[in-house]
């Protein structure tokens, strides 16, 4: 069984600070993405990354895939209070079929 | 919105009882799968089909069976229900099994009581 831990579980920060979470696997993924789902509603997909090493940035966050495609982070630079919610890691099993394996989540808070 | 649809929002129902959740894939997507999601478990995958016919089956109990259409939609039935099937429950598409990008629903928060 692949599993995704990620760290921290819980951040709350202040407006404009920097932050990076953590999403750590034993196992090798085809793919990795990462997902942000508010109170309610379904996660909403943010990213996917692919080749090993590979970074990606979509405005102030980065997303980075480990060079052995076990691990991965997600830095946001500057936060504001629109980018609270929670963050999901996921991975896509190598072999096919697609099937996504989500990590542990972490809970963001930004504060005024 | 991520083009994904799913009926009912909500479900309210007893111990014992059976329900079928419903869910549209977006236009064009051929696979759809489904998620529990519960507090004390995270999101787990549950099944998966792809043009009609299961590709990938997670941690889905004897209880619960899902079919997807011709048309492509798709539902999870959940039959004997137990206090701890209390959960969220989304579908997720994606076009192919390529890429892992899987985009979903708002699902369907379902109460056991």
């Amino acid at each position: 069984t692949q599993l995704l831990e990620q760290s921290p579980q819980f951040l709350s920060i202040q407006e404009g600070e920097n932050l990076t979470v953590y999403c750590n696997s034993s196992s090798v993924f085809s793919s990795l993405q990462w997902y942000r789902q508010e109170p309610g509603e379904g996660p909403v997909l943010l990213v996917t990354v692919v080749t090993g090493g590979e970074v990606k940035k979509l405005k102030r966050l980065t997303f980075q895939f480990g060079d052995a495609r076990k691990d991965s982070s997600l830095h946001i630079t500057a936060a504001q209070p629109g980018d609270t919610g929670l963050y999901l890691c996921a991975g896509a099993e190598t072999g096919g079929g697609n099937k996504l394996t989500f990590g542990t989540g972490t809970q963001l808070k930004v504060e005024l | 919105d991520s083009g994904v649809t799913q009926t009912p929002k909500h479900l309210i129902t007893a111990t014992g009882q059976r329900v079928t959740l419903r869910c549209s894939p977006r236009s064009g997507d051929l696979s759809v799968y489904w998620y529990q999601q519960s507090l004390d478990q995270g999101l787990q995958f549950l099944i998966q089909y792809y043009n009609g016919e299961e590709r990938a089956k997670g941690n889905i109990l004897e209880r619960f069976s899902a079919q997807q259409f011709p048309d492509l939609h798709s539902e999870l039935n959940l039959s004997s229900l137990e206090l701890g099937d209390s959960a969220l429950y989304f579908c997720a598409s994606s076009v192919d099994l390529g890429t892992g990008e899987q985009f979903f629903g708002p699902g369907t928060r379902l109460t056991v009581l």
